[in-house]
């Protein structure tokens, strides 16, 4: 079965300085996306970042960016030059490649930016 | 959240009552996802529809059930409402980025539902 971890409910961080966030997954398929979703305290989810399993380079939108390494089924996102509005829940998703584009979650990451 | 609307936001119900959460969707899309977020579980998917008049179970189905009986609505029903489903509920469809092609999940803003 597929299964997205995150292991860090919490983390802090410097404002300016840069943060990764942990993100591991389980699959059997050969084709899946992974994505990171942000949820600022207003509760909307806005869509951060996509890597497609058949990306060979990392994905990168503008200060985010996903460290993809496929052999160890990590997904992690690097946040660069951290702001204060980048504080927010974070959350790891992977979508299978078929059968109805099912995407599933982590357990989300809390983000705290320190002035 | 533009283009997915769900309704109501905000609803208290007690045990036992019925009601159903609307989403609706402005952009012709086929696939349709409800999620269910608690606190340290992340969001769980409930049910989807891959087109109109179809419907699937997801990961934690027990106790709702849907219809999409036109494309744009995708209907999420509680019979009888218990407090363990006290939650936020998300709606999202599947758009396709123009810029890179991925299909990614759009949320609506989240209806919370307090079960007493």
């Amino acid at each position: 079965a597929q299964k997205i971890t995150q292991t860090q409910p919490g983390m802090f961080v410097q404002e300016k300085e840069a943060v990764t966030l942990d993100c591991t997954y389980d699959t059997s398929d050969q084709s899946y996306g992974l994505f990171w979703y942000k949820q600022p305290s207003s509760g909307e989810m806005i869509f951060l970042i996509y890597q497609g399993s058949y990306d060979e380079q990392n994905a990168t939108e503008g200060r985010y960016s996903l460290n993809f390494q496929k052999a160890r089924k990590s997904a992690n996102l690097v946040i660069s030059a951290s702001q204060l509005g980048d504080s927010a829940m974070y959350f790891c998703a992977m979508r299978e490649g078929r059968g109805g584009f099912k995407t599933i979650f982590g357990a989300g990451t809390r983000l705290f930016v320190k002035a | 959240n533009a283009g997915v609307t769900q309704t109501p936001k905000f609803r208290v119900l007690k045990t036992g009552q019925s009601m159903t959460l609307l989403c609706a969707q402005d952009m012709n899309h086929e696939y349709m996802y409800w999620y269910r977020q608690d606190p340290g579980m992340g969001l769980r998917l409930i049910h989807y529809s891959v087109g109109e008049g179809t419907t699937a179970k997801g990961e934690v189905p027990d106790g709702y059930n849907v219809s999409r009986l036109k494309k744009q609505n995708f209907l999420l029903g509680l019979e009888s409402a218990a407090p363990s489903q006290t939650s936020v509920y998300f709606c999202a469809t599947l758009v396709r980025q123009s810029y890179s092609g991925a299909n990614v999940l759009t949320f609506g803003a989240g209806s919370r539902l307090t079960v007493l």
